[in-house]
């Protein structure tokens, strides 16, 4: 069974620019959450998305938005990027809803914002 | 707000020592508990989880880990450890209050020299 998929796996963008990130979950998981990891502030969840609808959220500014589609792929977008948006951006894709469902990691995508 | 804490952030053990690596949250109800696992190169991957009954929970590779209701603490133990469990190791824990959401610890880096 193929793994959780996540492209690109590196982005370097510029400030004030906007980028997609994209994430394939493992056949059959419909749920997708997104996390930001960095050094100081480690794993930080952004949303969930369960059959296409936004279940839960973190606490991220507006800039941070995502959907997922009728196959349960899911994207995430940042508008007007900052240089504290760099980070190692996780996609993690369960079998349900909610935090209990163990979660599948993808390898992430490494945006940086110069 | 809940919050995960993970006392040590870089541990370094010869091949064969063992290992504790302590987890403690703040939250009065009920939790389910993870630890995750990222070892070098790769994705995040489940370690083991606890969510009711016995209190000490087996999980892949000889790790297991030892929920403590009064002490809210969660913490991992390997009784010998190899040069391939060198990985970040992270803590997560789930609270019935926290729109099952995951709260992270920030990680614990080990490094197992042979």
């Amino acid at each position: 069974k193929a793994g959780v998929t996540q492209t690109p796996r590196y982005l370097i963008k510029t400030r004030g620019q906007q980028v997609t990130l994209s994430c394939s979950p493992i056949s059959g998981h419909r749920s997708v959450s997104w996390y930001q990891q960095t050094p100081g502030q480690g794993l930080q969840f952004l949303f969930e998305y369960f059959s296409e609808t936004q279940r839960n959220k973190g606490n991220f500014p507006g800039r941070f938005s995502g959907r997922q589609f009728s196959n349960s792929r899911s994207e995430m977008n940042v508008s007007t990027l900052e240089l504290g948006d760099s980070a190692l951006y996780l996609c993690a894709s369960s079998l349900r809803q909610g935090g209990n469902s163990p979660l599948h990691f993808g390898n992430g995508t490494r945006l940086t914002v110069t | 707000a809940q919050s995960v804490s993970q006392h040590n952030h870089h541990v370094i053990l010869s091949e064969a020592a063992s290992l504790e690596l302590g987890c403690n949250y703040s939250y009065g109800g009920t939790v389910n508990l993870f630890w995750y696992v990222q070892y070098p190169g790769q994705h995040l991957q489940l370690l083991l989880k606890y969510f009711s009954g016995d209190p000490l929970v087996k999980g892949i590779k000889g790790f297991e880990a030892e929920f403590i209701k009064s002490k809210f603490s969660f913490n991992l133990r390997k009784p010998s450890v190899q040069w391939s469990d060198t990985a970040e190791y992270f803590c997560a824990v789930n609270a019935d209050g926290n729109n099952r959401k995951l709260i992270w610890g920030l990680g614990t880096s080990l490094a197992v020299n042979p």
